[in-house]
């Protein structure tokens, strides 16, 4: 059964300090893996998507990394910003492809000080 | 409207009862899931619908149960609640089975006591 955690729990920097949220998994048989951001009392919105053969993939202030061998992705944020407090989830897909039941990690949530 | 919403927003419910939560989504959307997210725990599937008329079980489907009579609603229903089952629930769609992005309502957060 896939595991994945997410540590720290939780993180406070101060404005303009650059972020760096791990994300671990225990089965390296992934499709891909998702960071998703989530604010207070809302859903989730999906912030970058890395196949399984891809190292990183980038979208403005945000990069993420995979290590599939090592069961390791990493989501960077530069400069962070206050708007950028929210709670930062990542989630797997396994294989086979046609296994569509994505594991989540239990979020890191993040406070960015002004 | 656009997107999922989800209703109610919060219900407090006394342990034994029933309760549905509802999940409406506008996007013409053909899968369509249901989790609940616990503190320290992420997020469960509880059961899916890879299109309107079948459903599927997720990791936590014990105590609850859907339907997908249509392709817009998929109502989750407990059908005697425990303090177990205290959570919040969040509907999600994809326009197909198997697509990465999926569309998240704004949660339910239920408390049973």
């Amino acid at each position: 059964k896939q595991e994945v955690t997410q540590i720290p729990a939780a993180l406070s920097v101060p404005e303009g300090e650059n972020l760096v949220l791990n994300c671990s998994f225990t089965d390296s048989a992934i499709y891909n893996l998702q960071w998703f951001r989530q604010d207070p009392g809302k859903g989730l919105t999906s912030l970058l998507l890395i196949q399984s053969s891809q190292r990183e993939q980038t979208s403005g202030r945000l990069n993420a990394s995979l290590d599939k061998s090592s069961g390791r992705s990493t989501l960077y944020i530069a400069a962070s910003q206050p708007g950028d407090s929210a709670t930062y989830l990542c989630a797997v897909r396994p294989l086979p492809v046609n296994d569509y039941k994505l594991s989540f990690g239990a979020g890191t949530t993040v406070t960015v000080r002004a | 409207i656009a997107g999922i919403t989800q209703a109610p927003t919060s219900q407090i419910l006394a342990a034994g009862r029933r309760m549905t939560l509802r999940c409406t989504q506008d996007m013409r959307h053909n899968a369509m899931y249901w989790y609940r997210q616990d503190l320290g725990l992420g997020l469960r599937l509880i059961h899916y619908s890879n299109t309107a008329g079948t459903t599927g079980k997720g990791e936590v489907p014990d105590g609850y149960s859907v339907s997908r009579a249509n392709t817009d609603d998929f109502p989750l229903t407990l059908a005697s609640a425990v303090p177990s089952q205290t959570s919040v629930y969040f509907c999600a769609s994809s326009d197909r089975w198997g697509s990465d992005t999926q569309y998240f309502g704004p949660g339910t957060r239920l408390t049973v006591l």
